[in-house]
């Protein structure tokens, strides 16, 4: 497709658990973004990727979150041991070429994670 | 650090009347961008409209137009003539020249338009 695909769009984890969340950005798009979205509340900035390099991680809210590109396309989101704060809608965001410009970026659809 | 605040957690509007949301923001930055968003209930984030900080020049787009005042540093948004089709949450969103990748958001605005 020509957006953002996330995949999976919902997933039910176990507390403990550990979870994969993927982003397919627009092809040729450079920069590349990750933000959660708690119930209710407005995305708030996980981290940013331009091609593979991850160029800021500051909002990663702990160690048990990490998130790769390592071919500048395809990135993953990995959770490990999910705790129940973790609950929330992630989005994949990505921005052509020019600067990473997050205000022209397009967004996924998101995947909602549930903790259980 | 910057925060936006969106005062407004609710509007409940007839169709074609106008809606008008409210937008506070603070930062210590002299360039930053300012954003409207739409989240219709499939997810994404649209982007509506941009703003930058050295241009206080208010437009209109279409049924779209926003009212940018950096003295009172608001930055409101108004749908003119609203459809149900504009039903969605609005959020507000803010982002600094100097790291022009990290968007901080208000809380959302939940608009419905009933028929």
């Amino acid at each position: 497709g020509a957006g953002v695909s996330q995949s999976p769009r919902y997933k039910v984890a176990k507390r403990g658990q550990d979870v994969a969340l993927r982003c397919d950005p627009i092809s040729g798009h450079v920069s590349l973004f990750w933000y959660q979205q708690a119930l209710g509340q407005g995305p708030e900035f996980l981290t940013y990727f331009q091609n593979e390099a991850q160029l800021d991680k500051s909002g990663l809210p702990s160690d048990r979150f990490f998130a790769e590109r390592p071919e500048g396309s395809v990135s993953t989101l990995k959770i490990q041991r999910t705790q129940q704060e973790d609950s929330a809608v992630y989005l994949c965001a990505s921005s052509p070429p020019g600067g990473p410009r997050v205000g022209e970026a397009f967004f996924g659809q998101g995947t909602r994670l549930t903790v259980v | 650090a910057q925060k936006v605040t969106q005062a407004q957690t609710e509007i409940s509007v007839v169709e074609k009347e106008d809606v008008t949301l409210d937008c506070v923001y603070e930062t210590r930055d002299t360039t930053y961008y300012l954003f409207w968003y739409k989240q219709p209930p499939s997810g994404e984030l649209v982007f509506l409209i941009r703003r930058n900080s050295f241009d206080e020049q208010n437009e209109i787009s279409g049924r779209y137009s926003w009212n940018f005042q950096k003295s009172t540093s608001s930055f409101n948004f108004t749908i003119t003539a609203s459809q149900v089709v504009d039903s969605a949450v609005y959020f507000c969103a803010l982002s600094m020249a100097s790291n022009d990748y990290k968007l901080s958001f208000g809380a959302g605005t939940t608009v419905t338009v009933r028929a």
